[in-house]
């Protein structure tokens, strides 16, 4: 049981290139998130899905796309990297709330992060 | 909308030592969890505790508890008996009642240092 990993741990890029990042569950979670971590601004949320085939949009979506074509694997992409995407990005995945919303004592689960530097 | 505040960038306690990290948050919802988490420096990111906004009674982990004032808005975390292994980074989060797929929202977190 590995739990949430992520792939790579570490990418360096030049401006304008494009990369994938893959998140893979083994937990049978529905919901799966990608957050950035950059410094002194703690986690912020780039986009979730609730189910395989679905994706949302978090706090700050802008310039990173999103798919969920299996349920236990989610992929993060920038089309055209940019020094601002420089971060340490997490993977996570949690069980559906049953409608409990904020009342739901489930914890989302994270991967080891992806640092990624771009130049 | 639901915000985070953690007012402590870093700490300092010494080994054995009790700590309170502090945490406040802002929400209209009239029911929300807050969560706890450490981040040590190898970078995982681990749950510690739990409170929910309706839980009559303070929550606690072996070592962490979660002082909850609600009428203050404010969940701060107590760690007794500091180890050296509570060096790390740690972050409060909020759920609350209006968000999508178990969404959190975390404030910027506090470094704490652990003294021997």
């Amino acid at each position: 049981n590995a739990g949430v990993t992520q792939t790579p741990k570490f990418r360096v890029l030049k401006t304008g290139q494009s990369m994938t990042l893959l998140c893979a569950q083994d937990m049978n979670h529905e919901y799966m998130y990608w957050y950035r971590q950059d410094p002194g601004m703690g986690l912020r949320l780039i986009h979730y899905s609730v189910g395989e085939g679905t994706t949302a949009k978090g706090e700050v979506p802008d310039g990173y796309n999103v798919s969920r074509l299996k349920k236990q694997n989610f992929l993060l992409g920038l089309e055209s990297a940019a020094p601002s995407q420089t971060s340490v990005y997490f993977c996570a995945s949690a069980r559906d709330t049953a409608g409990l919303a904020g009342l739901s004592r489930e914890t989302q689960y994270f991967g080891p992060g992806t640092r990624l530097l771009v130049l | 909308a639901q915000k985070i505040t953690q007012t402590q960038p870093g700490m300092f306690v010494q080994e054995k030592e009790a700590v309170t990290l502090d945490c406040t948050y802002d929400t209209s919802d009239p029911s929300y969890g807050l969560f706890w988490y450490k981040q040590p420096s190898s970078g995982e990111m681990i749950f510690l505790i739990y409170q929910g906004s309706y839980d009559q009674q303070n929550a606690t982990e072996g070592r962490y508890s979660l002082n909850f004032q609600k009428a203050r808005k404010s969940a701060n975390l107590v760690i007794s008996a500091s180890q050296l292994g509570d060096s790390a980074m740690y972050f409060c989060a909020m759920r609350g009642s209006q968000a999508g797929a178990n969404n959190l929202f975390f404030g910027t977190g506090t470094r704490l240092t652990v003294i021997p």
